[in-house]
């Protein structure tokens, strides 16, 4: 069974552009999640969605957005992006909102200048 | 408010030295849900364990054992015997319970990283 995939794996973009990432989670899982990892602030809680629909945010900036689509890939997109939105974007999967292992994907690496 | 602690930033063994990572945490829910993952340096997260608040039954899974104290608020890691390949950073983690099960979003610890030198 294929695992998580994110592309592009890496990224570089110029401030104030904006930038759309890509995770195609493993077959039949339905819950996507998405994590901010910098050196800084670690590890952090995007969004996750769950048929198509956010069921949990964290505490990211509006410029932070997402969706999910009928076969449960999903995109995030960062608008209006800053040097501190460079980070390693990684993308999880679970077969349902409420399920316990989350699988991730290797993460994109977006690089801003 | 959800915490993680992992106050060990670095460790560094020789290998078929036994280390332990230590990881501690804070939460308001009777119910929830501790994890740990291997970040390798290709960058992935890889699940190694799931505990739930009610089973405090201490696992073993081959050279890797958890110890969890609810007493301690603690979900400690030891690797024993360890080997080169368990280079990698670790974190700890912790969620909430949903209405079904674990929610799925993770608060992370900062991440221990371990090097096994041959």
């Amino acid at each position: 069974k294929a695992g998580v995939t994110q592309t592009p794996r890496y990224l570089i973009k110029t401030r104030g552009q904006q930038v759309t990432l890509s995770c195609s989670p493993i077959s039949g899982h339905r819950s996507v999640s998405w994590y901010q990892q910098t050196p800084g602030q670690g590890l952090q809680f995007l969004f996750e969605y769950f048929s198509e629909t956010q069921r949990n945010k964290g505490n990211f900036p509006g410029r932070f957005s997402g969706r999910q689509f009928s076969n449960s890939r999903s995109e995030m997109n960062v608008s209006t992006l800053e040097l501190g939105d460079s980070a390693l974007y990684l993308c999880a999967s679970s077969l349902s909102s409420n399920t316990y292992e989350q699988y991730f994907g290797p993460g994109t690496r977006l690089t801003v200048t | 408010a959800q915490k993680v602690t992992q106050a060990q930033t670095e460790i560094s063994v020789v290998e078929k030295e036994d280390v332990t990572l230590d990881c501690v945490y804070e939460t308001r829910d009777t119910t929830y849900y501790l994890f740990w993952y291997k970040q390798p340096p290709s960058g992935e997260l890889v699940f190694l364990i799931r505990r739930n608040s009610f089973d405090e039954q201490n696992e073993i899974s081959g050279r890797y054992s958890w110890n969890f104290q609810k007493s301690t608020s603690s979900f400690n890691f030891t690797i024993t015997a360890s080997q080169v390949v368990d280079s990698a950073v670790y974190f700890c983690a912790l969620s909430e319970a949903g209405v079904q099960g674990a929610n799925s979003k993770l608060t992370f610890g900062k991440g221990i990283t371990l090097s096994v030198r041959p």
